[in-house]
């Protein structure tokens, strides 16, 4: 079973590059979110979908933009690459709020430059 | 002031023993906690799930809610090296914003 699938694993940019993440799910969620991790600050919502075609900022959505033309895929794209932007990133979906669990994918390493 | 604050740790603690995690919170409109486990360099996993006040148990963890006080605690009974990683809790209010906020996460070693 796949459930949530992040590519690429590890990437390194250069400040001012843009680059996107993907996220696809195999479980028919309607809802997806990213997250980025930071060491010791837990983690931060950037975007989140109740479904397709339909998108909400969350915590910390500055310098990044998503969209959700399918129920399986939600990619973050990351304009103007900055140093800030060095995080681990994290995709995740849920079906529903009643069981309170949300699927994670492995993560993806970012560093800039 | 943060929406949900958790110690950071690190706790380390000898194998056997019994681990308590806590967090607190200022939104009253949270009705959902959870605990997700992650292991290092993995994505979080669920590990106990909550609705409103109580107690849960699983095994050997047990999960509590104290609305009043705005606190939730995990606890961990015969602590095993398996166990050490970073535990999170999370929340969602019942406002159908889906937005699941989370703890900064507490890193648990126990040592065998």
């Amino acid at each position: 079973n796949a459930g949530v699938t992040q590519t690429p694993k590890f990437r390194i940019l250069k400040i001012g590059q843009s680059m996107t993440l993907q996220c696809a799910q195999d479980m028919n969620h309607n809802y997806m979110y990213w997250y980025r991790q930071d060491p010791g600050m837990g983690l931060k919502l950037i975007y989140y979908s109740v479904g397709a075609g339909i998108t909400d900022k969350g915590e910390v959505p500055n310098g990044y933009n998503v969209s959700r033309s399918t129920t399986e895929d939600f990619p973050l794209r990351l304009e103007l690459a900055a140093p800030s932007q060095t995080s681990v990133y994290f995709c995740a979906s849920t079906a529903s709020r009643d069981t309170g669990e949300l699927f994670f994918g492995e993560g993806s390493r970012l560093t800039v430059l | 002031q943060k929406e949900v604050e958790q110690d950071p740790g690190p706790l380390s603690v000898p194998e056997g023993a019994i681990v308590s995690l806590n967090c607190t919170y200022s939104n009253s409109a949270f009705q959902y906690f959870m605990w997700y486990r992650q292991y290092s360099r993995k994505g979080p996993e669920l590990l106990m799930y909550t609705y409103s006040s109580g107690n849960k148990e699983d095994g050997r963890f047990t999960a509590q809610v104290d609305k009043s006080s705005k606190y939730i605690s995990l606890f961990i009974r015969d602590s095993q090296p398996s166990d050490s990683a970073t535990y999170l809790c999370a929340m969602l209010s019942l406002s159908g914003t889906y937005k699941y906020i989370f703890g900064t996460g507490t890193r648990l070693k126990v040592l065998a």
